[in-house]
């Protein structure tokens, strides 16, 4: 059963960069036909999709994100990972990974499993 | 950009149908899915590709789509289906998109 596991510091200061690694087990982060995907939630908020990565390093972010976030994969340790710079207030939230079931030819994709996410404040 | 929006909420006496709606900003209509989120929780896919049912899902939950219009209905809502849903889909440009979220209340 794959599942994923979020991990990074809690707390970050503001003006600072986010970094948060996601672990992948019981599966191969290789696998085709698999992005792999980092949402957010504020809280009490909704969901914000914040970028996805496929194995070989191609990626998509949100364009409300994208000139602070890089997502990058580490095959070696079936691990991705999110930074984000430049953090304000507005940036806590809980983080979650999930996989990004992705079909192109159909310009679809779906997120399933989800880890169990991970809060990150930002404060001073 | 692409938008999706939802009812903020949706109430419902056990063992009604609930009905709750997504509504798409502009066509073609992509593929939809939805995700039930209970209170410190990730959320669980509830229905992929419109009106898919993954394993271990409830029949209860079924979903449509009409339109630029995609439904997720639950028949028979019990107690444990309050939570919050969201609806998700992506545009041409591959950006994935979630609905505002509507929570279900079962009175």
């Amino acid at each position: 059963q794959l599942q994923l596991q979020e991990s990074g510091p809690g707390l970050v200061k503001p003006s600072e960069t986010l970094s948060l690694t996601c672990t992948v087990s019981g599966g191969s982060i290789s696998s085709s036909s698999y992005y792999w995907g980092w949402i957010r939630q504020p809280p009490g908020k909704g969901l914000e999709w914040i970028g996805s990565i496929y194995y070989s390093g191609s990626t998509y972010y949100n364009p409300s994100l994208k000139s602070r976030v890089t997502i990058s994969v580490d095959t070696s340790k079936n691990q991705f990972s999110l930074k984000l710079s430049s953090v304000t207030a507005a940036d806590t939230a809980v983080y979650y990974c999930a996989r990004d079931r992705t079909q192109l030819a159909l310009r679809t994709n779906w997120f399933d499993p989800w880890g169990q996410g991970t809060l990150v404040t930002v404060s001073s | 950009s692409y938008e999706l929006t939802q009812p903020p909420s949706v109430s419902v006496s056990p063992g009604q149908t609930a009905r709750i709606t997504c509504s798409a900003d502009a066509l073609p209509k992509q593929y939809a899915y939805w995700y039930q989120q209970k209170p410190g929780q990730a959320p669980v896919l509830v229905i992929y590709k419109d009106s898919e049912r993954p394993s271990g899902i409830p029949e209860r939950f079924s979903g449509s789509s009409s339109g630029t219009t995609v439904t997720l209905t639950i028949s028979g809502v019990q107690a444990e289906d309050e939570a919050d849903y969201y609806c998700q889909s992506a545009d041409s440009s591959g950006t994935r998109v979630f609905g505002g979220g509507t929570k279900l209340t079962v009175l």
